[in-house]
């Protein structure tokens, strides 16, 4: 199985900052790697698809690079409606998905 | 445009079978994946299993001896069964559609609300 983490497990933030969060895979997973957002009570919404392609109406702050099995996701400017819980997900092994842990962003 | 609505029991009883239903509004069944994902209280997502709207399936293999999915394309829906639960499948179930494309990248681009399953006697 393909093992999925995350760092930081949570970090605090201000308004205007940049964000980074980090997802490494427990091997090559090339290109196959999915950012999601999860507000409180809500459904997981996706961010980021194959490692760097913003979801259609996701806002341009956020972005996504990497390859093989280290990758980031960026906030350029965090804005109130970014605090939230983000995880990293493999589609490299079809046979099974997996997710990171999560990585919690809260207000400094 | 797509919305995917789960239904089902909110409480099941241990060693029984839990079943929830998905139904795809807004567009068609054809062409895609279709996943469930749950959540534990307090805890991260994972992925249970998909099937294409074609019916072939692909579980998650902690999962694999318990999980039955289906999909009835001429009521939009998709189905999941899990059977003997105990406590530890108490969870929020989402539904999701996953995207294939260029033909290998997968991605869950539609969620459904979730719906929470308590499993108690």
């Amino acid at each position: 199985d393909i093992q999925m983490t995350q760092s930081p497990s949570s970090l605090s933030a201000s308004v205007g900052d940049r964000v980074t969060i980090t997802c490494r895979a427990s091997q090559s997973i090339s290109s196959y790697l999915n950012w999601y957002q999860q507000k409180p009570g809500k459904a997981p919404k996706l961010l980021i698809y194959a490692a760097s392609s913003l979801q259609s109406g996701v806002p341009s702050r956020f972005s996504g690079s990497g390859s093989g099995t280290d990758f980031t996701l960026t906030i350029s400017s965090l804005q109130p409606e970014d605090f939230a819980t983000y995880y990293c997900q493999q589609s490299y092994s079809t046979l099974l998905f997996t997710f990171g842990p999560g990585t919690k962003v809260d207000i400094k | 445009q797509v919305q995917l609505q789960e239904s089902g029991p909110g409480l099941v009883k241990p060693s029984e079978t839990l079943s929830l239903t998905c139904t795809v509004s807004g567009g068609s069944i054809s062409s895609y994946y279709w996943s469930w994902i749950r959540q534990p209280p307090g805890k991260g997502l994972e992925w249970i299993g998909y099937i294409y709207y074609s019916g072939s399936t692909n579980y998650n293999p902690s999962l694999k001896s318990r999980v039955t999915i289906s999909v009835d394309t001429s009521k939009n829906q998709f189905s999941l069964k899990l059977s003997s639960v105990t406590a530890a499948d108490t969870a929020v179930y989402y539904c999701a559609r996953s995207t294939q494309w260029l033909g290998y990248y997968y991605y869950m681009d539609v969620w459904g609300k979730g719906t929470t399953v308590t499993v108690s006697s």
